[in-house]
């Protein structure tokens, strides 16, 4: 079985541009989870999707949306990037609604630089 | 949510078996404990998970003491590929919280030596 795919794998912006990852889950998950990694943050929950619902959302400005289409590949869009937005992006996925007993499956995530 | 704490980092052999605490003072009746291991440029990987006791599978033992106030996680000999960073996180099943948002604690940066 075909693990958590992300894409793009790095990618380069500059200040006030806008960027969408795209995430592909396992087949047959249904809640796509998204984190934002950094070095001084740590792993920090953006947000989750399932059934094309947002079901829950981590500390973030509205600047960061998502979405999940109806196959379960979701993405992730962030607008007016910020030099801060520099990070390690990983998509999660698992069967049901991740809360924290549902074994997530992450993928190799996105590497976004802000310049 | 429980907050979790766990030391900052760990050093230890090839070989050796480490354990690794971790501290949850507030986990609530209907919480687990969930491990997951994590290398550089990775995405964080599912170790094991557990309620109560002892649980074991292939790669690892997790020690849950009856006030289940902290947990152990146990990696027996280990090896230079076990150098990683260790997350403990706590929190119930979907089912018992309608909003339930994942925490990642600073994790443990555990460093084998040969």
């Amino acid at each position: 079985k075909a693990g958590v795919t992300q894409t793009p794998r790095y990618l380069i912006k500059t200040r006030g541009q806008q960027v969408t990852l795209s995430c592909s889950p396992i087949s047959g998950h249904r809640s796509v989870s998204w984190y934002q990694q950094t070095p001084g943050q740590g792993l920090q929950f953006l947000f989750e999707y399932f059934s094309e619902t947002q079901r829950n959302k981590g500390n973030f400005p509205g600047r960061f949306s998502g979405r999940q289409f109806s196959n379960s590949r979701s993405e992730m869009n962030v607008s007016t990037l910020e030099l801060g937005d520099s990070a390690l992006y990983l998509c999660a996925s698992s069967f049901g609604l991740a809360g924290q007993t549902d074994t997530q499956y992450f993928g190799p995530g996105t590497r976004l630089t802000v310049l | 949510l429980a907050k979790t704490t766990q030391p900052i980092s760990m050093d230890s052999y090839e070989g050796q078996e480490v354990n690794i605490t971790c501290s949850h003072n507030n986990i609530a009746t209907n919480d687990y404990i969930t491990w997951y291991q994590q290398f550089p440029s990775q995405g964080p990987r599912f170790i094991i998970q557990g309620y109560k006791t002892k649980v074991t599978n292939e790669v690892a033992s997790l020690f849950i003491p009856a006030d289940r106030k902290s947990s152990t996680l146990s990696l027996p000999r280990v090896s230079l590929s076990d150098t990683a960073v260790y997350y403990c996180l706590v929190g119930r099943p979907a089912l018992y919280s309608s909003a339930s948002k994942i925490i990642f604690g600073s994790g443990t940066r555990l460093s084998i030596r040969p």
